[in-house]
């Protein structure tokens, strides 16, 4: 049972044009939400993380939306440049828990020149 | 990532022999994770230790697979017996502590390949 979903594998922008990246997730016991970027062959590289009680966090060209009774959440980046390119993991916390997080299967963002 | 020493990078182990991954936490970390990611598959966490404990291993398999993160020196993941099936990326990540604020911090992975 997937508690963290990302249902779409790829996604292709032009440089300069937004990206969007979603993400679902089952668990209402969920408050903390993160995305990671990772290219080949390296570990997972931290982005941006939002907790349950906001709806929005900027950092620079990237931001996280938060929707909580649609269990959505987005990451938007723009403009999008070609080292963008990468596979992109979005992973939810359970408030009280351990610490451990849950990851999605990941989106492989192409951003063409 | 470098904070975070994952080795060996590639490891590659016959079936039936022993595999023994290391991961050494950023400086001032306390925690540590290990995740493994198979072929087009997100990361499955496996382990999570604090020093000479473990607290959560609810998704460790039951058997060959054994963690470690002693008083003095790096956290070890070993899986005894390795069967073909054991081939992935695993991951070790670290945290100061617990909580928000405080994202894992991940290595570069053992690649390994059982033949």
């Amino acid at each position: 049972d997937q508690q963290v979903k990302q249902n779409s594998p790829s996604l292709s922008v032009q440089e300069g044009r937004i990206s969007i990246l979603n993400c679902d997730y089952t668990n209402s016991m969920f408050d903390y939400f993160l995305w990671y970027k990772k290219y080949p062959a390296e570990g997972p590289t931290f982005l941006i993380s939002i907790s349950s009680i906001k709806d929005k966090n900027e950092d620079g060209r990237f931001t996280v939306f938060l929707n909580k009774s649609a269990k959505h959440l987005s990451l938007h980046i723009v403009p999008s440049q070609p080292g963008d390119s990468a596979v992109y993991f979005c992973a939810a916390r359970a408030g009280g828990s351990q610490g451990n997080l849950i990851f999605g299967k990941g989106t492989k963002l192409s951003v063409k020149p | 990532n470098a904070g975070v020493m994952q080795n060996p990078r590639h490891l590659v182990r016959r079936r039936g022999q022993e595999a023994r991954l290391r991961c050494s936490p950023m400086k001032g970390h306390s925690h540590v994770y290990w995740y493994r990611q198979l072929p087009e598959e997100g990361l499955k966490f496996m382990v999570y230790l604090q020093k000479e404990n473990i607290i959560d291993e609810s998704g460790m398999p039951k058997e060959r697979f054994s963690a470690e993160f002693p008083k003095e020196g790096p956290s070890i993941l070993r899986i005894q017996q390795v069967v073909r099936g054991d081939s992935a990326a695993y991951f070790c990540a670290s945290s100061p502590r617990t909580g928000e604020g405080s994202p894992l911090h991940f290595g570069n992975g053992t690649r390994l390949t059982v033949t």
